[in-house]
C-alpha cells in the first residue's frame, strides 16, 4: 500500500515556540491531505484538510493562524504549531488520498508533540 | 451533520470466542463507512470498508441502512486482533473522513 510519513515522530518544545511538522507521500501523490488532532483515548479529530497549491480548510473551532498548513507541493504537507503552549499537546496525524484513487486514506506514523 | 458512535470504549473476549464491536452512525445522504484499526504502536490502517463487501482477518461487517449501523464481526477471535478499532464515516462527495472514539478490543488468551 501506499505510504505517508510524518517527521519529527516525537518533538518536545518550550512555550511560546514554533513547531513544524512535516507529512510526505513517499510513493504516490496527494493532492488533499489531512491533518488530525488525537487526545489522550479520544478519538481523531480532524482540524483542516490541506489542498496543494491552495488554501487549507479548516474545521470549527479550529484557530487557522495558529495551526499554519501548507500543502506546496503533491507529495508535501506541513503543519506549523504557532506560538504553542502545554494544552496544544498531542498527538498530530496527517493522512493522505491517493489522487482518483479508492477513497482509501493512508495515515502517517503520527507525531507526538509535548509543550513544556 | 454527520456522526459515527461506538458505544464501547473496552471490549474484551476469550480467544475462540466470537466478538462483535458496535459502529452506529448518523447520516443524511448516503456515506460510505470504514473500519480503521491501530496495532500497539503502529499507525491507523483500514481494516475494511463496506462498499467492497469482504471479508479481511476473518472481519466482516454489514452496512445496516434501516438500523444506521456497521457493526464489525469475527467469530472467532485470535490475540492478534487486540487493537484499537476506528469506525469511520465519508459523506456523499466528501474526502475526509469522520471517526468514531474507538474501541479497544482485547482478547484474551
Amino acid at each position: 500500500g501506499a505510504v505517508v510519513s510524518q517527521h519529527p515522530s516525537w518533538v518536545i518544545c518550550k512555550s511560546g515556540t514554533s513547531v513544524k511538522i512535516e507529512c510526505r507521500s513517499l510513493d504516490f501523490q496527494a493532492t488533499t491531505m489531512f491533518w488530525y488532532r488525537q487526545f489522550p483515548k479520544q478519538s481523531l479529530m480532524l482540524m483542516a484538510t490541506s489542498n496543494e497549491g491552495s488554501k487549507a480548510t479548516y474545521e470549527q473551532g479550529v484557530e487557522k493562524d495558529k495551526f499554519l498548513i501548507n500543502h506546496a507541493s503533491l507529495t508535501l504537507s506541513t503543519l506549523t504549531v504557532t506560538s504553542a503552549h502545554p494544552e496544544d499537546s498531542s498527538f498530530y496525524i496527517c493522512s493522505a488520498r491517493i489522487f482518483a484513487g479508492t477513497g482509501e486514506l493512508f495515515f502517517g506514523e503520527g507525531s507526538r508533540l509535548t509543550v513544556l | 451533520a454527520q456522526r459515527v458512535t461506538q458505544p464501547e470504549k473496552l471490549l474484551s473476549v476469550f480467544k475462540g470466542a466470537p466478538v462483535e464491536l458496535k459502529c452506529n452512525y448518523s447520516y443524511s445522504g448516503s456515506p460510505e463507512l470504514f473500519w480503521y484499526v491501530q496495532y500497539s504502536r503502529q499507525r491507523l490502517q483500514l481494516l475494511l470498508r463496506h462498499i467492497s463487501r469482504e471479508s479481511i482477518k476473518g472481519f466482516t461487517a454489514d452496512l445496516n441502512k434501516g438500523e444506521t449501523s456497521f457493526h464489525l464481526k469475527k467469530p472467532f477471535a485470535q490475540e492478534e486482533d487486540s487493537a484499537m478499532y476506528y469506525c469511520a464515516l465519508r459523506g456523499t462527495g466528501a474526502n475526509n473522513l469522520f471517526f468514531g472514539t474507538g474501541t479497544r478490543l482485547t482478547v484474551i488468551p
